[in-house]
């Protein structure tokens, strides 16, 4: 397996625009989180689906943000309008008996 | 509200050392706790877990120690090499769910 993939691994934006995320999870993995990486926040948990189900996006910080997972294969990440202090290191995790595999992560400039 | 606490945020060791990086949590719920290892552009990488019905979990030249009383748990690099230069997370999760990861801590490993 080539792992769980993220495209794009690097994007720059402007302000106001609209960012779109992918991720391809492990095959057979069940649960599917995504996460945000700053250096002032370390690493946060934005949102996390279990069989394709949205279970908990507490961590989605406003609006802005909306995730969805249209089947087993398949995660996005948008973010509408993005804004200059969404930039950082967004990641993809799939997960199996409680071991989760990150992918490369894409690096978003809002500039 | 971080759930798990480490320390230190840094530390440089000369090769051949050993290095150790504390975690604290609050949440006695927890029952599965990871280490994750991330280098320069890339994702955590899976290191090493370990569940609180064990007090102490090897593999290779990485140990974990756990004491569930204390609510501790850390990370030991034994005979530290250059390659392990990088930042290491200590996480925490209960069931099948959400990684609430620590703040990392940066090794430098001195040739």
């Amino acid at each position: 397996d080539a792992g769980v993939i993220q495209s794009p691994r690097h994007e720059v934006t402007e302000m106001g625009q609209e960012v779109t995320l992918r991720c391809k999870p492990i095959s057979g993995h069940n649960s599917l989180f995504w996460y945000r990486q700053t250096m002032m926040r370390g690493l946060e948990l934005l949102i996390y689906f279990n069989n394709n189900v949205p279970i908990d996006d507490s961590g989605m910080p406003e609006d802005r943000f909306s995730a969805k997972m249209p089947n087993a294969s398949f995660s996005t990440l948008k973010i509408q309008p993005s804004e200059p202090r969404d930039s950082a290191v967004y990641f993809c995790a799939s997960s199996a008996d409680r071991k989760a595999f990150f992918g490369q992560g894409t690096r978003l400039t809002v500039v | 509200q971080q759930q798990v606490k480490q320390s230190p945020q840094s530390l440089i060791v000369q090769k051949g050392g050993i290095s150790i990086i504390n975690c604290a949590y609050e949440n006695t719920a927890f029952d599965y706790f990871p280490w994750y290892q991330q280098f320069p552009g890339k994702g955590p990488a899976l290191l090493i877990a370990i569940r609180p019905d064990v007090s102490e979990k090897k593999e290779g030249r990485f140990t974990i120690s756990f004491n569930k009383s204390a609510k501790q748990f850390s990370l030991h690099i034994m005979d530290s090499q250059p390659g392990d230069s990088a930042t290491y997370f200590c996480a925490a999760s209960r069931g099948d769910y959400k990684l609430s990861f620590g703040a990392g801590t940066t090794v430098t490993v001195r040739a």
